[in-house]
Formats: C-alpha cells, structure tokens, sequence
C-alpha cells in the first residue's frame, strides 16, 4: 500500500511569489491534515480536511489556504511568500477524521529567498 | 493553553542502554497521546500512542508512562541500538485531528 505523497519534494521561491504543495493520501484515507515544521517553531498545525471540508484550523495568517478534492487529493496554498514561510510543509493522512493514526509524508521542502 | 512541553532537547546513551524522554501539558481536554520517530529527510512516524486512562503502555522495546494528575507523560526506549537514532516528538490531541507537539528530542545512541 503507498504511502502519503507529497509534490513537489523540494521548492525554491522568492519573496512574494505564491506556491501550491500537493499532497494524496493513503488509499482509502478521506481526512488530511497539513504542518509546517521549522526549526525554531518545531511542528505546527495548519489545518485539516475531511469529506472536501475544513474541520479545523491552525493559527496561521489567512495567507495560507488549503483545499480538498472529491478523491481526498488535498493541496494547500501559500499566497504572497515571506522569508519565514521557508519550513518543511508536511502532509498526514488518516481514515477519518476520527481516527487518531496519523500518516505522515516525507514533505515538501520550501525556501523562500 | 494548547502547549506540550518535552525535555530533553537531546539526548546521548550508549548502545543497549535506556534513552527517556518527558513530556509535560497543560490542557486537560487532551486525550491521545502519540509518540511520533522522524529520521532525517523523512516525516514523523507513528511509534506508540496513549490514552489518559492507562498509565502505562508498552510495545516492544518502547514504552509510555502517563500520570495523570501530574499531567505528564514519558518514553522509554529500552535497549536502545543505533538505529533508534533519531528525532522523537510527543505530542497532544483535543477535538479532532489537530495534534499539538512537543519541540523534539534529538537521540543519538552510541554503538
């Protein structure tokens, strides 16, 4: 069974610019949840979809936003970049959004410059 | 407040030896308490997980205390072997999915 992919691996921007990360969940899997892992901040929630819909969501500016497709595909958006958005951006699947087992991908590496 | 605190921030033991990791948290509306093992380049893996109503769990080398009223929790790695290198993270979860965690521990285990 594959494994929760995140897309692109890693992602250079420059201040201002937007960026969309990709992310497909285990099979069979309906809820994603998105973090940012940086090393100052450690990991942080940024929000979580289930069904197409947000279920909640993290403290992060209205800057970033995410989406849920019909097949559980979710992306997320990051709208005019700052130098502290650089971080690693993970992606974790689960069955539901009542089942606790988090899946993690290996992340999307982004540098803002 | 939503703050999982975890100490130490690394941590150095010998082959065979037993690396612990603490864990401290304020809201009381927790109730799962995951481990999670990242190696370099890669995400967080799910190691073992806890519920407030157990005080202690144990999957093979790795094992969780949980006490309750002090509001702390901790890991255990017994014999510990090289491959256990790696980042540890505790974390918290409330309502839904959102898991709040810990700032990391980073274990190295001399062979």
């Amino acid at each position: 069974k594959a494994g929760v992919t995140q897309t692109p691996r890693y992602l250079i921007k420059t201040r201002g610019q937007q960026v969309t990360l990709s992310c497909s969940p285990i099979s069979g899997h309906r809820s994603v949840s998105w973090y940012q892992q940086t090393p100052g901040q450690g990991l942080q929630f940024l929000f979580e979809y289930f069904s197409e819909t947000q279920r909640n969501k993290g403290n992060f500016p209205g800057r970033f936003s995410g989406r849920q497709f019909s097949n559980s595909r979710s992306e997320m958006n990051v709208s005019t970049l700052e130098l502290g958005d650089s971080a690693l951006y993970l992606c974790a699947s689960s069955l539901d959004s009542t089942n606790e087992k988090l899946f993690f991908g290996s992340g999307t590496q982004l540098s803002v410059l | 407040q939503q703050q999982v605190k975890q100490s130490p921030q690394s941590l150095i033991v010998q082959k065979g030896g037993i690396s612990i990791i603490n864990c401290a948290y304020e809201n009381t509306a927790f109730d799962y308490f995951p481990w999670y093992q990242q190696f370099p380049g890669k995400g967080p893996a799910l190691l073992i997980a806890i519920r407030p109503d157990v005080s202690e769990k144990k999957e093979g080398r790795f094992t969780i205390s949980f006490n309750k009223s002090a509001k702390q929790f901790s890991l255990h790695i017994m014999d510990s072997q090289p491959g256990d290198s790696a980042t540890y993270f505790c974390a918290a979860k409330a309502a839904g999915n959102k898991l709040t965690f810990g700032g990391g521990t980073r274990v190295l285990v001399k062979p």
